[in-house]
């Protein structure tokens, strides 16, 4: 089975500040990757994914997100944070030929004022 | 279309009753899972259907619960007897097809067991 690792729990940063909240991955095989986004009393909605091709994927928001096979990670950047972008981000990974998501435990990303 | 339609949206019961979670998913779409959100443990998949057939319930925690699709718009997850710890955000997930893997959820069922 696949494991996902965000090993930033709680990122706290200044609005206007840029952001980095890191994800990596176990597979040894071929990977989807995705991050979604979770608001309070939400569900979660997605803000990006990688199926192939460029390894810089851009996504809703302003948010962007690199895939680097040699180190399997998939870390997600934004140059320039608001107060809106105040949320809980989860990591994602499905095989390319599985049907499961495996999701990392999560990164609370605080914007402050 | 609409998104997956979870309800209820909050439910409040007492420990021992029977409680049933309510999932449509987005027409068309052939999988579908269902999630459970706690802070200790984050987002659990319990299990997961394809074309209304469970493919892997090994996430499902003990004999209490029970998921069914019956078609291809609906699916309950049912707790039998209910215990305090099952207490968690219940999300229900559908995704089109395996060539476009991609998951959408819905707004969540807060479970209260008290």
């Amino acid at each position: 089975a696949q494991s996902v690792t965000q090993l930033d729990s709680q990122v706290p940063v200044f609005e206007e500040a840029p952001v980095e909240l890191r994800c990596n991955y176990s597979s040894s095989v071929s990977v989807y990757l995705f991050w979604y986004v979770q608001y309070p009393n939400q569900g979660l909605q997605l803000l990006l994914k990688y199926l192939s091709g460029s390894t810089l994927v851009k996504g809703i928001n302003g948010f962007e997100a690199e895939f680097n096979k040699s180190q399997t990670s998939f870390h997600l950047r934004k140059p320039s944070v608001h107060i809106s972008d105040t949320a809980e981000y989860f990591c994602a990974v499905t095989e390319n030929h599985g049907n499961q998501f495996y999701f990392g435990t999560g990164t609370s990303l605080t914007v402050i004022p | 279309d609409a998104g997956v339609i979870q309800s209820p949206r909050h439910e409040v019961t007492e420990m021992g009753q029977e409680v049933t979670l309510r999932c449509k998913p987005i027409s068309g779409h052939d999988y579908l899972f269902w999630y459970r959100q706690t802070m200790m443990r984050g987002l659990e998949l319990l299990i997961y259907f394809n074309n209304n057939v469970p493919i892997d319930d090994s996430g499902m925690p003990e004999d209490r619960f029970s998921a069914k699709m019956p078609n291809a718009s609906f699916s309950t997850l049912k707790i039998q007897p209910s215990e305090p710890r099952d207490s968690a955000v219940y999300f229900c997930a559908s995704s089109p097809s395996r060539q476009i893997p991609e998951a959408f959820f819905g707004q969540g069922t807060r479970l209260t067991v008290v």
